[in-house]
């Protein structure tokens, strides 16, 4: 079956814009999480959803960045005025229960802000 | 503060040898403990779980291994191959929590 599909897998902004970024999970799966990655780094945690309940949003680095998954499918993360250090690739993953376990990755979509 | 700390350089070893990989961490006491695999340009994938309560996990060439007193986890690929070569990640997740907690990864590169 389809895995997780995010898009666009690349997005150029000029610094100030707002972006949307968009994630497909696999079908079924009640967990969506949303991870940023710097060059180099590991991910790091920015939010969390079982269903549409966002259960934790944490790691996001400001109130710049807002997510949301209202019918307990798709999730966009939005970034509100765009700055250079939001530059990273944003990964969405998926997991079947209630957050334990495996988390099955998209390919990310490379934010690069000018 | 809490720290996850994987090998520090690359890892560049001939095909048929067996890469060793260390993921330390301080100040957390996980439940569970994932490795993953990534490849450039793309999401990481899932390789292996293994809990608080065990000591070694084999998935085929794959072992990890996880000593809570020295706070560590080994992930070894035995008869590695070219197609092995990527960054490896380990990940922590406390109890009662579901998020990971990802090291830097270390990049292996098998030689043919």
């Amino acid at each position: 079956g389809a895995g997780v599909s995010q898009s666009p897998r690349y997005k150029v902004a000029k610094r100030g814009q707002d972006v949307a970024l968009r994630c497909d999970p696999i079908s079924g799966h009640v967990s969506l999480f949303w991870y940023q990655q710097a060059l180099g780094q590991g991910p790091e945690f920015l939010t969390y959803f079982q269903n549409e309940a966002q259960l934790d949003k944490s790691g996001l680095p400001s109130d710049r960045f807002f997510a949301e998954r209202p019918e307990g499918s798709v999730s966009t993360l939005k970034i509100q005025r765009t700055q250079q250090e939001d530059s990273a690739v944003y990964l969405c993953a998926s997991s079947p229960g209630e957050g334990y376990g495996e988390q099955f990755f998209g390919p990310g979509t490379r934010l690069t802000v000018l | 503060s809490q720290k996850i700390e994987q090998n520090s350089e690359a890892l560049n070893i001939q095909e048929g040898k067996t890469a060793t990989l260390t993921c330390n961490y301080t100040n957390y006491s996980p439940a569970y403990l994932q490795w993953y695999r990534q490849d450039p340009g793309r999401g990481p994938v899932f390789l292996l779980l293994i809990r608080e309560n065990e000591k070694e996990k084999r998935k085929e060439r794959l072992k990890v291994t996880f000593d809570t007193t020295l706070k560590q986890s080994l992930f070894h690929i035995t008869a590695s191959q070219p197609a092995d070569s990527a960054t490896y990640l380990c990940a922590l997740v406390l109890s009662n929590d579901y998020k990971l907690s990802f090291g830097a990864g270390t990049t292996v590169t098998v030689r043919a």
